[in-house]
């Protein structure tokens, strides 16, 4: 079964926005990552943030994450169209094994 | 190349026969995970090993299913007798396991298709 739920399930923006999307999860975790899949291709680990980090920052990527709400936020800023992809949060389960338990995802699509 | 790498990259077979799947990981990396992906769906974890040691395997992986890392390296995922339903994307990651890092690498993904 699928731990996370994305929000939006799809997201259309123009080049140059900021693109926001979130996560919700229901058990405790070790951490939260998010992966990034072009069309058809493999996924690209983007950003980490344990359970006992708020927030953290990757180039123009941010992450928030609110382990009360068991909620984590991806915020990509100065959206490019080269972001155009499917956007998924996985959680690595607390006390669990290292398995990656990924929501259904969030499609955005950048338009130039 | 030092990237996870995946053959074939697609397979078309027809219902009840035997395929297999070859995942070569990053040649370090002791982890090696297999998932599996529907369309519009995110990745289900189907199983992962520690060098040759298969130590978890969802409960997605039916009898029908079995995957092997015999020398710690390289993994193969056999699927007999397929179904429709079988007909999915076939992911294979790795990673190092390491005090503090989690992040595993994907490779390009095998897409079966079964008619």
């Amino acid at each position: 079964s699928q731990q996370g739920e994305e929000d939006p399930q799809a997201l259309s923006i123009q080049e140059g926005e900021n693109a926001t999307m979130n996560c919700s999860y229901k058990t405790s975790i070790n951490n939260l990552q998010w992966y990034r899949q072009n069309s058809g291709r493999g996924l690209v680990h983007l950003i980490l943030i344990r359970s006992n980090e708020r927030e953290k920052h990757s180039g123009r990527l941010r992450v928030t994450l609110d382990t009360s709400k068991k909620s984590s936020s991806l915020l990509i800023t100065a959206s490019r169209a080269a972001d155009t992809a499917s956007y998924f949060c996985a959680t690595v389960l607390q006390g669990g094994s290292e398995k990656l338990v990924f929501g259904k995802g969030t499609k955005l699509t950048v338009n130039p | 190349d030092t990237g996870v790498s995946q053959d074939p990259r697609h397979k078309i077979t027809k219902r009840g026969q035997n395929v297999t799947f070859r995942c070569d990981p990053i040649s370090e990396h002791n982890r090696l995970y297999w998932y599996r992906q529907t369309l519009g769906q995110g990745p289900e974890f189907l199983t992962y090993f520690q060098n040759e040691a298969q130590l978890e395997k969802s409960r997605l992986l039916s009898d029908r299913f079995s995957a092997e890392r015999p020398k710690g390296s390289f993994s193969t995922l056999e699927i007999q007798r397929t179904e429709q339903g079988d007909s999915a994307m076939y992911l294979c990651a790795s990673s190092l396991l390491t005090g503090r890092s989690y992040e595993q690498y994907f490779g390009p993904g095998t897409r079966l298709t079964v008619t």
